[in-house]
């Protein structure tokens, strides 16, 4: 089964700043797709970013990017220009056939 | 396009007692799934429907735990009898591949928060 982990349970950012959130999987498949979803205290689960493993590129949105690296498996995010808006936990996820999550990170930011 | 839709939104009930929760998803979409969070913790997939077929149903406990999904549109969770570690809020997601193809995105529910005392 493949297992998702996230190392970091809380990560604490001033506004403006940029703050990094570390997720590492295990899998034996060479085919499969990365996320990072965000929670707000309401439990709605938000796509923040995607990642398809066959691409090398790393994906963007606005100020959102991952660092994917494959080998290690490895898929980290990066949350630029930090903004109170952005407070929530966020989850990594893998998919084949079955999406799998971690356990989460909370992130706060500091006015 | 509306959203996932799930009702209750809350639910207080007593141990030992029965709940149903109940999802329409996006319309058009094939691929219907049921998470448990357990507060503090990442969403457990306990069932995945493909049209009105069960494609994954690994993690439900099937003793107190029951899902169908009519005609492939809406679906139903039911938990009979209810225990203390079953409160959770529980997500409903759709996506819209017919294959279980992973490329496709899932699309997540606001959720029901049940609460058993």
């Amino acid at each position: 089964a493949q297992t998702v982990t996230q190392s970091q349970p809380e990560m604490s950012v001033q506004e403006a700043e940029t703050v990094t959130l570390s997720c590492t999987y295990d899998t034996s498949e060479s085919d499969y797709y990365l996320f990072w979803y965000k929670q707000p205290p309401s439990r709605q689960m938000i796509l923040v970013i995607r990642q398809e493993a066959y691409k090398q590129q790393n994906a963007t949105e606005n100020r959102f990017s991952v660092n994917f690296q494959k080998a290690a498996k490895s898929f980290s995010l990066k949350i630029s220009d930090s903004q109170l808006g952005d407070a929530a936990m966020y989850f990594c996820a893998y998919s084949d056939y079955k999406l799998s999550f971690g356990a989460g990170t909370t992130v706060t930011v500091r006015a | 396009e509306a959203g996932v839709a799930q009702s209750p939104r809350y639910k207080i009930i007593e141990k030992r007692q029965s709940v149903a929760f109940w999802c329409n998803p996006i319309s058009g979409h094939a691929t219907l799934y049921w998470y448990q969070q357990i507060l503090g913790q990442g969403p457990k997939l306990l069932i995945q429907f493909q049209n009105n077929g069960v494609v994954d149903d690994s993690q439900l406990p099937k003793d107190r735990f029951s899902a169908e999904r009519l005609k492939g549109v809406d679906s139903t969770l039911k938990i009979q009898p209810a225990k203390l570690e079953d409160s959770a809020v529980y997500l409903c997601a759709s996506s819209s591949d017919e294959t279980g193809v992973a490329e496709n995105t899932i699309y997540f529910g606001e959720g029901s928060w049940l609460t058993v005392v």
